[in-house]
């Protein structure tokens, strides 16, 4: 089965820095790619996806790049705030609106 | 819309006891998807329906576990005797095909001592 692994498990940046985590997939069928934002004590909640037929994407502060070649796909925030700070989750799946693998999440702490 | 709900928010129960969790998904999603979130473990999903059909259930740790969709709103999680390596948070979430994002709800603490 799919097996994601995302990198770093801790990232600490100054706020206005930027952050970037990376994340690996090993199935070559996946072809949708979210990304969860977990703050403590809440729910994950989508922040920003993409699929397999676009390179990247971005909304506002935040984007996304696929490479499926390599198959890896990493998070990117510019301008970091206070807010930013909480657990980030990388998925992959095969079938779109179906079955999500999770990475292991990265614990990003914005300091002021 | 009040989003994916979940019953109780927090249980505490001890070692064999049987423990249900509740989950009501958005109205109009055919998806749901069972979900456990340790520190050791990370976010792993149990078992997910498709229109309250069981698809996956690939990731039920055993057979102490069992999960049901008796109707399009409604979805529980059972746990037959529970165990204190049971403790965790449960989460619920839905969607709906050709919309990719999947709703999680608040979730259900367990502790089981």
């Amino acid at each position: 089965g799919e097996n994601v692994e995302q990198h770093p498990s801790t990232l600490s940046v100054q706020e206005g820095d930027s952050a970037v985590i990376k994340c690996t997939y090993s199935d070559s069928a996946s072809n949708y790619f979210p990304w969860y934002k977990q703050e403590l004590g809440k729910r994950p909640q989508l922040i920003i996806d993409i699929r397999s037929n676009v390179g990247e994407k971005k909304d506002q502060r935040i984007a996304v790049t696929l490479n499926k070649t390599a198959k890896h796909f990493s998070l990117h925030i510019t301008e970091t705030q206070p807010e930013d700070s909480a657990v980030y989750f990388c998925a992959a799946s095969t079938d779109s609106w179906g079955k999500l693998q999770f990475g292991a999440g990265t614990q990003v702490v914005v300091t002021p | 819309d009040a989003g994916v709900i979940q019953s109780p928010r927090h249980e505490v129960t001890e070692m064999g006891q049987e423990v249900t969790l509740r989950c009501k998904p958005i109205s109009g999603h055919d998806y749901l998807f069972w979900y456990r979130q340790t520190m050791m473990r990370g976010l792993e999903l149990l078992i997910y329906f498709n229109n309250n059909v069981p698809i996956d259930d690939s990731g039920m740790p055993e057979d102490r576990f069992s999960a049901k969709m008796p109707n399009a709103s409604f979805s529980t999680l059972k746990i037959q005797p529970s165990e204190p390596r049971d403790s965790a948070v449960y989460f619920c979430a839905s969607s709906r095909t050709e919309k990719y994002e999947q709703y999680f709800g608040p979730g259900t603490r367990l502790t089981v001592t």
